[in-house]
């Protein structure tokens, strides 16, 4: 089975900053990586799916970039709503698909 | 836009049965491109994939290694949803459940859609 493995366990960054997040798979899943964006009380939310194609209403300021077995997102201004929890999650071959175990970017 | 929404008890007692179901609007259980599944969350084991339904000329399921002797995952057509079943269940089984859409081929382990989540609380 895939491992994913995100880094830092949390960010603290101010409003308006950048902020980097880290995700690396155990093997290679190629291009089939997105990242889930999670506010408390809420189900996730596709924000990035191949690796760095933003899904449907997701605001440019949020990109993802790598392939193989390392990724980011970074987020290019913080805003209010942006502080959150996210996961990244390899979706390559067959099941189980596997979720990183998250980074919570908080207000610095 | 695909709306699902969960239905099923919040508290289970250990060795019952755990049951929930979601409802499907925007899209149908039967479709060939989309895949019906079931993902879990706890503090102490993240976010875990634990099966899925999905058609394809006819009925396919499959689930994790981890639950595959305990869980049931079954469409029913004449309501639009799809249910979760977890056998004998025990207090690490105590999670937030949630049922979300998968695409097809390579998307098909990509999850655009989710329900509200289910908070299922194993205790006596």
């Amino acid at each position: 089975e895939i491992v994913m493995t995100q880094s830092p366990a949390t960010l603290s960054v101010s409003p308006g900053e950048r902020a980097t997040l880290s995700c690396r798979a155990s093997q290679s899943v190629s291009g089939n990586l997105a990242w889930y964006q999670q506010k408390p009380g809420q189900a996730p939310r596709l924000l990035i799916y191949g690796a760095s194609t933003r899904a449907t209403g997701i605001p440019a300021r949020f990109s993802g970039y790598g392939s193989g077995t390392e990724f980011t997102l970074t987020i290019s201004s913080l805003q209010s709503e942006d502080f959150a929890v996210y996961y990244c999650q390899q979706y390559s071959d067959r099941p189980p698909w596997a979720f990183g175990q998250g980074t919570k970017v908080e207000v610095k | 836009q695909v709306q699902l929404q969960q239905s099923g008890p919040g508290l289970v007692k250990p060795s019952q049965t755990l049951s929930l179901t979601c409802a499907i609007s925007g899209d149908s259980v039967s479709s060939n491109t989309a895949i019906w599944n079931w993902i879990r969350q706890s503090p102490s084991r993240g976010l875990e994939w634990l099966g899925r339904t999905y058609y394809r000329s006819k009925w396919y399921t499959d689930c994790a290694v981890f639950v595959k002797s305990r869980i049931t995952v079954n469409p029913d057509t004449s309501k639009n949803q799809f249910s979760l079943q977890l056998n004998s269940v025990i207090p690490e089984d105590t999670a937030v459940y949630y049922c979300a859409r998968g695409g097809w081929g390579t998307t098909a382990g990509l999850f655009d859609s989710w329900g509200q989540g289910t908070l299922v609380t194993v205790s006596s």
